[in-house]
């Protein structure tokens, strides 16, 4: 099992900054996992994230937008730049093939 | 693509059986998960079927086939904190990140 805590759980920014999500796990893991749910809709994977390596993005994120770092194996964050109001979401973290999610950072941009 | 179609609103009696039902159209299969995510919360992992059949964690079950590229989550003795939204997701290959359904939002009542 894995115990993951994400910081912030929630934040109001404003148009045009940049917010880095945390995603901390009591255990070493391979890969972790970052997630997009928007308001009501399903999860969508934005990237994945390997210790050493860099992240391997989905179609339709780009690391300009959404760099992640990965210094350790219980460690990640996700950063969202340049944000405007479609960025508001909640971001997750995941970690051992998605058995097991972070509380999640929720964010609105203003 | 990849796709997965679920019902988006389930409502049921407390005490009741409810099934959610799941087909998919994706360009592999490796396995079908369930989520449960409440209000406010993040996704729970519930259950995993690589192989037909059924799978029984006390009150959820969850059924796969292969053949028809269809699954179901089934809730018996329903209480009222099952209302809660219900993913299934798929994972076309062992290397490649989950794809989820839109979700389906069980309603429990009185």
């Amino acid at each position: 099992s894995a115990v993951i805590s994400q910081k912030p759980s929630r934040d109001i920014c404003q148009r045009g900054t940049s917010l880095t999500i945390q995603c901390q796990v009591d255990s070493q893991v391979t890969m972790m996992f970052w997630y997009r749910q928007q308001p009501g809709q399903s999860l969508t994977l934005i990237a994945t994230a390997n210790q050493g390596s860099e992240a391997t993005y989905e179609s339709g994120f780009v690391i300009d937008k959404f760099p992640i770092s990965r210094p350790n194996l219980t460690f990640s964050t996700l950063t969202v730049s340049n944000m405007s109001p479609e960025d508001s979401s909640i971001y997750l973290c995941s970690v051992l093939n998605e058995q097991f999610f972070g509380p999640g950072t929720r964010l609105t941009v203003l | 693509g990849q796709s997965l179609e679920q019902p988006s609103e389930v409502t049921a009696v407390e005490g009741a059986i409810v099934q959610i039902n799941c087909t998919y159209q994706t360009s592999g299969f490796y396995g079908l998960s369930w989520y449960q995510q409440h209000d406010g919360g993040a996704p729970t992992f519930l259950s995993y079927n690589a192989l037909d059949g059924l799978e029984e964690t006390g009150r959820f079950s969850s059924f796969l086939s292969r053949s028809d590229s269809y699954g179901y989550l089934l809730l018996q003795e329903l209480q009222m904190k099952d209302s809660a939204s219900y993913f299934c997701a798929v994972r076309p290959s062992g290397n490649t990140p989950l794809v989820f359904g839109k979700g389906t939002r069980l309603s429990v009542i009185a």
